[in-house]
């Protein structure tokens, strides 16, 4: 265990769904991370929240929202999906600043049809 | 834009074998270096940070090296065995509290 924990861990969903992603950390950490992983592709970080508020928005389309109401708790919220947007989905969390290191929770395995 | 690269993207080696795993960046402008493992379906975990003043780090049979002036780093594992099969991924931070990440070796380690 890492220390953080997404839930749900796996997730199917119509495309004129809406769901949410959660992830969730009690190391005390202040930066959270929403990254996607495809098959074939490197990890790509869609937004970081540092101190609650959003400093990076990786050019993300609007049907992903993110959420961080305190620095324990992030979601990413979901809504009219596309079957491409199957993939891992990946948050993690470091403290801010230059030396720390990031920890990953288990992901969320989102399979959209 | 930082790029992330590893090589070999795959590598199958009998057990007992040392083996190195290759990763380069094209920025050196780094905070550090970052190696993780994941399992097929898993999320990530850290096996070593290396801070960019740092040369190399080591946890048990593993060790990383940095050269954040050439944009490189190996990581080295000895004597390796079955439980060591994971795909392998480097991750670099830079500003903003990024990490970029490099696409992964899949070492699978025959018994």
């Amino acid at each position: 265990e890492t220390g953080v924990t997404q839930t749900p861990r796996h997730l199917v969903m119509g495309m004129t769904n809406k769901k949410s992603l959660k992830c969730e950390q009690h190391l005390g950490h202040n930066a959270m991370y929403w990254y996607k992983q495809s098959a074939k592709k490197p990890l790509e970080l869609m937004f970081v929240y540092n101190f609650k508020e959003q400093t990076e928005n990786n050019s993300v389309p609007s049907r992903f929202s993110p959420e961080c109401p305190n620095s324990s708790h992030l979601f990413l919220h979901l809504h009219t999906l596309q079957p491409e947007d199957s993939a891992l989905y990946l948050c993690a969390s470091s403290l801010p600043g230059t030396l720390t290191e990031a920890f990953f929770g288990q992901g969320t395995r989102l399979t959209v049809v | 834009k930082q790029e992330v690269t590893q090589i070999p993207a795959a590598l199958s080696v009998p057990e007992g074998e040392n083996l190195v795993l290759n990763c380069s960046f094209t920025d050196s402008a780094i905070y550090n270096l970052q190696w993780f493992r994941q399992d097929p379906g898993k999320g990530l975990t850290s096996l070593l940070l290396i801070q960019s003043s740092q040369r190399e780090q080591t946890s048990g049979r593993l060790n990383a090296s940095l050269d954040k002036s050439s944009g490189r780093s190996t990581l080295y594992i000895a004597a390796s065995q079955p439980g060591d099969s994971a795909t392998y991924l480097c991750a670099v931070k830079v500003s903003g509290n990024q990490f970029y990440f490099g696409t992964g070796t899949s070492l699978t380690v025959i018994p």
